[in-house]
């Protein structure tokens, strides 16, 4: 059964860096997409982007880019995003999910990490 | 962008009956390779997103068949032929056939 398993909880404060991660198991993690979807507090779902693990190929939604790093090691089948310079904003749950081909839907999800940053 | 808008924002229905939910993109979600990657998610609460129905009508594996998928183009409809009261939850589209790839704002089935 394909698993996504991702990091724990996270609390940090604003200004913070922090690496979340999301690892896959049960079948071709390198040759596979791993997309990173956010939800804020009681709100929908939105795209932040998508990594190819085989060449690294990335790419971030707009109201995203420049503020977060979506990377991967595929030696260790793991996802990871991340951020230098936390926001009061930024705390949400987030959610990767792999995606068999370059478009096609996300059809399995992990169970998502909670970021909250608080001063 | 390709804006996903989804109606109504609320389903209220009653267990046994029929529900339906809208999905309209600001722009055709046909790709150049003639596939329409229109996906359909159910988050129940308290869960993660769960695939239900992908390119418009493929019912994903295990998903009861109650849950079908359809339209072209712009238009997109989910239904439910007969509510549970596991179908509780917000149901998502969201759209894979060009980047940033983008999702609706959802709908939230309640039971009367």
């Amino acid at each position: 059964e394909v698993q996504l398993v991702q990091s724990g909880e996270e609390v940090r404060k604003p200004g913070e860096s922090l690496k979340i991660s999301c690892k896959g198991s049960a079948y071709s993690f390198t040759n596979n997409w791993i997309g990173w979807v956010r939800q804020m507090p009681g709100k929908g779902l939105e795209w932040m982007g998508i990594i190819f693990p085989v060449d690294s190929d990335t790419r971030y939604s707009p109201s995203f880019q420049g503020h977060v790093t979506i990377s991967a090691d595929k030696s260790i089948n793991t996802a990871y995003l991340q951020w230098t310079g936390l926001r009061a904003s930024d705390t949400a749950i987030y959610y990767c999910a792999r995606g068999v081909n370059r478009n096609s839907q996300f059809d399995s999800w992990g169970l998502g990490t909670l970021v909250t940053v608080s001063s | 962008d390709i804006v996903m808008t989804q109606t109504p924002l609320s389903s209220p229905v009653t267990l046994g009956q029929p529900a339906s939910f809208s999905c309209r993109s600001s722009q055709s979600l046909v790709h150049s390779d003639g596939s329409t990657y229109l996906s359909w998610l159910q988050q129940r609460p308290g869960q993660p997103p769960r695939l239900l129905i992908y390119k418009i009508s493929s019912r994903f594996s295990g998903v009861p068949a109650r849950f079908t998928g359809s339209g072209a183009g712009t238009d997109f409809t989910l239904k439910i032929s007969r509510v549970e009261a596991e179908d509780v939850g917000v149901y998502y589209c969201m759209q894979t056939t060009q980047f940033p790839y983008t999702f609706g704002q959802g709908t939230k089935l309640e039971i009367k």
